[in-house]
């Protein structure tokens, strides 16, 4: 185990449906992260959060919207998501948010179907 | 452009044997270059992380090298095991928070 956990572990929801994903990290971290991993393609960075402030936002659709109530969870939450949303979604942690030079650990990920 | 290609996209070797997956990169600045293992339906497993002065680093039957003036780096798997079974991604670090993934070879290790 990495020490970053993620629930749950797969869910399919509903274009209507509203829904969040957790992640907890126990590594005593002060970055966390969102990515998205679809098939075939590189692991897409969604959102960065250094000590509980959002400090980047790629170009993510407001459909995915993200929270971070302390340096040790994180929450991506749904609502109203397109079939082409259907991926892995993978937090990870990090000492600091400069990824370049920190190593990241990742979490098991969320398997997403929307039907 | 900030690139990481993987060769090959997919391999399968029989249980036992040896294999090298190559990766190039285009990524300037360069701080490190990482390999990770990813099982199916799991998240990415660091393998080894290598700054510019490394040339090679193991991680019991993984050796990763890496050759800064041609960016490029290999991982080799030495006596492959059936849970070597993985998609194995290759890493850069490039300037201040940048992270160039490539797409991953695809290892499919048989009885």
């Amino acid at each position: 185990e990495t020490g970053v956990t993620q629930t749950p572990r797969h869910l399919v929801m509903g274009m209507t449906n509203k829904k969040s994903l957790k992640c907890e990290q126990h590594l005593g971290h002060n970055a966390m992260y969102w990515y998205k991993q679809s098939a075939k393609k590189p692991l897409e960075l969604m959102f960065v959060y250094s000590l509980e402030e959002r400090v980047e936002n790629n170009s993510v659709p407001s459909r995915f919207s993200p929270e971070c109530p302390n340096s040790s969870h994180l929450f991506l939450h749904l609502h109203t998501l397109q079939p082409e949303d259907s991926a892995l979604y993978l937090c990870a942690s990090s000492q600091g948010p400069d990824r370049g030079a920190y190593e990241q650990y990742f979490g098991p990920g969320t398997r997403l179907t929307v039907t | 452009k900030n690139q990481v290609e993987q060769s090959p996209q997919s391999l399968i070797i029989l249980e036992g044997k040896n294999c090298t997956l190559q990766c190039n990169y285009t990524v300037s600045p360069f701080s490190n270059l990482r390999w990770y293992k990813q099982d199916t339906g799991r998240g990415p497993v660091s393998l080894t992380i290598m700054t510019f002065s490394e040339n090679t680093k193991s991680n019991g039957r993984y050796t990763a090298t890496l050759d800064a003036d041609t960016k490029q780096s290999s991982l080799h798997i030495t006596a492959s095991q059936l849970s070597d079974s993985a998609s194995y991604i290759c890493v850069v670090g490039g300037a201040t928070n940048k992270l160039i993934f490539g797409t991953g070879t695809l290892l499919a290790v048989q009885p």
